[in-house]
């Protein structure tokens, strides 16, 4: 079965950093990749997503795919405190019963 | 837009105990999603269900019971309460598995 891991588990930088974000996955089948963020306190919220090789950007978030490396990624640019936040990667690929796979989360502190 | 509603917010249960948890979506979803997150931590995946009266055990459904009554509701039903089992439950929705994940706010489970 697909593996998802998150890297780093925790992660604290100031305010106006470029934060990154790591993810690797197990299945070179895979189709679907996506970030989320929850907010403490709050249900998760999707981010961003992406189908196939390369980058994407929306505002201060780019998510970047290498399938032939197995890794997704989250940039952040110019970091600001309302980032902080705990942020899952998932994955998707048919051969897994037609689910997400999850990682365990990135928990980021961007301090002032 | 849609909305999940999760029932109750907060649950107070006694060691034993059979609990049941309900979640209902608006989106006019086919797939829905239970998981379990510890405090801090990532989703760990209960039970899902991809159609009304379908059912499919996640990583976590040892002592967990699930129903899907009609497309729009998904309850989850804790079979006998332990106190290592407090946490947030999570329900979710998605049109397909490789679609966005809308999420409900959660119940908190406490186990007396």
């Amino acid at each position: 079965q697909q593996k998802v891991q998150q890297s780093p588990e925790s992660l604290i930088v100031p305010e106006g950093a470029m934060t990154s974000l790591n993810c690797t996955f197990s299945d070179s089948a895979s189709q679907y990749f996506a970030w989320y963020r929850q907010h403490s306190g709050k249900a998760p919220k999707a981010l961003m997503s992406i189908f196939s090789n390369g980058e994407k950007e929306e505002g201060r978030f780019t998510i970047h795919l290498n399938k032939a490396s197995l890794h997704f990624s989250l940039h952040i640019r110019d970091s600001q405190p309302s980032d902080s936040a705990l942020y899952l990667c998932a994955a998707f690929n048919v051969g897994d019963n037609s689910k997400l796979i999850w990682g365990l989360g990135t928990s980021l502190v961007v301090n002032p | 837009g849609g909305i999940i509603t999760q029932t109750p917010k907060f649950l107070i249960g006694q060691e034993g105990q059979k609990l049941t948890l309900k979640c209902q979506q608006n989106f006019n979803h086919d797939t829905m999603y239970w998981y379990r997150q510890d405090s801090g931590k990532g989703l760990r995946l209960i039970y899902y269900s991809i159609t009304e009266n379908d059912l499919q055990k996640g990583d976590l459904s040892e002592g967990y019971d699930a129903s899907r009554e009609k497309k729009s509701s998904f309850s989850l039903t804790v079979t006998s309460a332990q106190k290592n089992e407090m946490a947030v439950f999570l329900c979710a929705s998605s049109f397909n598995a490789n679609t966005e994940v809308f999420f409900g706010k959660g119940t908190r489970l406490t186990v007396v």
